[in-house]
């Protein structure tokens, strides 16, 4: 357990529904990651905040797909009309933001299935 | 092309022998990092580097600056040790390699 902690652990969903995942880092990080994980793939950053703002957003990252992070504390990502392809797993990550980079620690992620 | 590459993708070896995992990256980068996973489990956070040379118990990892090289090497591997690897850099953006996945056999 690194302390990052992700809920659902699993999502099951219809194609067409919105989901929402929750992301609750270590307390005194004020770096949060959201990334994506496809099978035999490494992840692929989707996002990070440092405190309440969101400073990066990937090419990836499309309209559909929204995250906030509103008291600079908990994460949320929510994807709206979900597709097939969107089928993933979800990784949170947390991190001091020293200069320089600073270790993250990642969250057990949650399990999206589109059907 | 994958701004970081890492070889080899896969890995098979005897318990006791030194292993040997390669990133190169394309990138300018701030730091690099090297992650682990295990089957069905999630990340963990091995070293992050900027320069030089990093040592945890059985586990190195050196950074090559100039050549966007680095290397985690495993001594006396253990089946316990059999995992995905994955070489990742942080800098204007982040980028991540595939991963190696090693097998330890006893």
């Amino acid at each position: 357990d690194t302390g990052v902690s992700q809920d659902p652990r699993h999502k099951i969903t219809k194609r067409g529904q919105n989901v929402t995942f929750r992301c609750d880092p270590i307390s005194e990080h004020n770096r949060l990651y959201w990334y994506r994980q496809t099978l035999g793939q490494g992840p692929e950053f989707l996002t990070y905040f440092q405190n309440e703002a969101q400073l990066e957003k990937s090419r990836l990252l499309s309209d559909r797909f929204s995250a906030e992070r509103p008291k600079g504390s908990f994460s949320t990502l929510e994807i709206q009309r979900t597709e097939q392809g969107d089928s993933a797993m979800y990784l949170c990550a947390s991190s001091l933001g020293l200069a320089g980079g600073s270790e993250q620690y990642f969250g057990p992620g949650t399990r999206l299935t589109v059907t | 092309k994958n701004e970081v590459e890492q070889s080899p993708q896969n890995l098979t070896a005897q318990e006791g022998e030194f292993i040997t995992i390669n990133c190169s990256y394309s990138v300018g980068i701030s730091a690099l990092h090297w992650l682990q996973q295990h089957p069905g489990g999630g990340i963990v956070s091995l070293f992050m580097l900027s320069s030089g040379k990093k040592k945890h118990g059985r586990l190195i990892a050196t950074i090559n600056i100039q050549e966007k090289h680095s290397s985690l090497h495993i001594t006396a591997s253990h089946p316990r040790d059999s995992a995905v690897y994955i070489c990742a850099v942080t800098g204007n953006q982040f980028y991540f390699g595939t991963g190696t996945s090693l097998t330890v056999i006893p």
